[in-house]
């Protein structure tokens, strides 16, 4: 089934230690975002992509990294967590106009302690 | 400034119920519309969208939305609920010729049996 694949599914992950959440897509979008979802807040982008190559910051993309080396991949690092980057983390993309709507991946829930 | 709002944090309805879920928008021009549902522990699902055209429009699992533009609505409705759409749902817009969306807070439906 096409779609967005994002792991690990959910991490424990100690305060100043780093870490890469992962996410692949096999649907060709060009177009790529990295949101987090917190209670109440609803999703804010971190940081977007809409191509291979460039990438572009989000509503909060401080403490977080990304890279986007081709089409498919679209990951973000966090280098050193903090106990306020607790959330679950969702990966989507759309085509160039995002008139299709995005698809999400599953999420990756992350707790920094 | 664009802005998504969603008045109601939290919704209960009876099964069988008609269900109304309100989304307010501001945006300079006219945006494209979406509908999202999310079910616990998943990713968003799109419902619905509205670019252009009758304001009326049809979704999945039931769903309609209607485009009011004279008050920068786009409210989702349907007939009758079931207890499986017990879920949170998520109103977003995105600008014609660009991609990244604004989405609002949230709505989460209970469903009373």
């Amino acid at each position: 089934t096409a779609g967005i694949t994002q792991a690990p599914t959910s991490q424990i992950l100690a305060a100043g230690r780093s870490m890469t959440l992962r996410c692949t897509q096999d649907m060709r979008h060009n177009a790529m975002y990295w949101y987090r979802q917190d209670l109440g807040l609803g999703l804010r982008l971190i940081h977007y992509s809409n191509t291979a190559g460039t990438t572009g910051k989000g509503e909060v993309p401080d403490g977080y990294s990304v890279s986007r080396a081709n089409t498919d991949d679209f990951p973000l690092t966090l280098a050193s967590a903090v106990p306020s980057q607790t959330s679950v983390y969702f990966c989507a993309s759309s085509d160039s106009t995002g008139s299709g709507g995005y698809t999400f991946g599953s999420g990756t829930r992350l707790t920094v302690v | 400034a664009q802005s998504v709002t969603q008045p109601d944090i939290h919704i209960t309805v009876s099964e069988g119920a008609s269900l109304e879920l309100r989304c307010n928008y501001s945006y300079g021009a006219t945006p494209y519309l979406f509908w999202y549902v999310q079910s616990p522990g998943q990713g968003l699902q799109l419902l619905l969208k509205y670019f252009s055209g009758d304001t009326l429009v049809q979704g999945i699992k039931g769903f309609e939305a209607e485009f009011k533009r004279s008050q920068s609505s786009f409210n989702l409705r349907k007939p009758s609920v079931h207890w499986s759409d017990a879920a949170e749902y998520f109103c977003a817009v995105v600008g014609s010729g660009t991609y990244k969306y604004i989405f609002g807070t949230g709505t989460r439906l209970k469903v009373l049996a």
